[in-house]
């Protein structure tokens, strides 16, 4: 089975500062059609989790362009260029390359 | 615009059963493979359930394996999860998913004597 590693697992920020969140899988994600198996999620404060990234680094519609996803293979990078307010939640990863998919422990982000 | 709207949940007896449903909308619901995934009070997302598009393959976590059943009726656009012999530890919000896409709201289970 995939293992999925999130570090840290816990970070506050002050608005207006970037923020970086790491993921690293056991096993390379990379399907042999070129897309990464890997998606960002965040969930915010009492609702259910909404898709940030998908396949490893493609905004999904309407996620503000400050998030962007980056790396192939087993090593994952969420950044968000300038924290606001409305970012605060618990950030995961997942991969759905092969059953079962899996999901990392989650980083709580706060604000300062 | 993607809509999941699961149904279904409640408290349930240890041994117990239960039938959640997803009702799927805005999107091609037969051309899709759809997840299952969990939240344990308190805890992070554990995924459950996957079948294809074609329903020709399913796949469990270990823990609900034989125990769990996902299914779906593309003819109603309605995913399901049958969960029988039901135990405390499977007590969460049960969220049906698209792929690298939207989630549902979830509905809760509560396995309790």
């Amino acid at each position: 089975d995939i293992v999925m590693s999130q570090s840290p697992l816990s970070l506050a920020v002050t608005p207006g500062e970037p923020a970086s969140i790491s993921c690293r899988s056991s096993q390379s994600l990379l399907n042999s059609n070129g897309y990464n198996y890997f998606d960002w999620y965040l969930q915010k404060p009492g609702q259910s989790p909404q898709i940030l990234i998908y396949l490893g680094s493609n905004r999904a519609s309407g996620v503000p362009d400050r998030f962007s996803g980056s790396g192939s293979g087993t090593d994952f990078t969420l950044k968000i260029s300038r924290v606001e307010a409305e970012d605060v939640g618990v950030y995961y990863c997942m991969q759905t390359l092969q059953p079962p998919s899996s999901f990392g422990q989650g980083t709580k982000l706060e604000i300062k | 615009q993607v809509q999941l709207v699961e149904s279904g949940g409640g408290v349930v007896q240890p041994g117990g059963s239960l039938r959640l449903a997803c009702s799927a909308s805005g999107f091609p619901f037969s051309n899709y493979g759809m997840h299952w995934v969990r939240q344990a009070p308190g805890k992070g997302l554990s995924w459950v359930a996957f079948i294809q598009n074609d329903g020709s393959n399913r796949y469990y976590a270990e823990s609900v394996k034989g125990r769990f059943t996902i299914s779906r009726d593309d003819s109603s656009n309605t995913l399901y999860l049958q969960m029988s012999s039901l135990r405390v530890e499977d007590t969460a919000i049960y969220y049906c998913a698209k792929p690298h896409d939207r989630w549902g709201q979830g509905t809760l289970v509560t396995v309790s004597s």
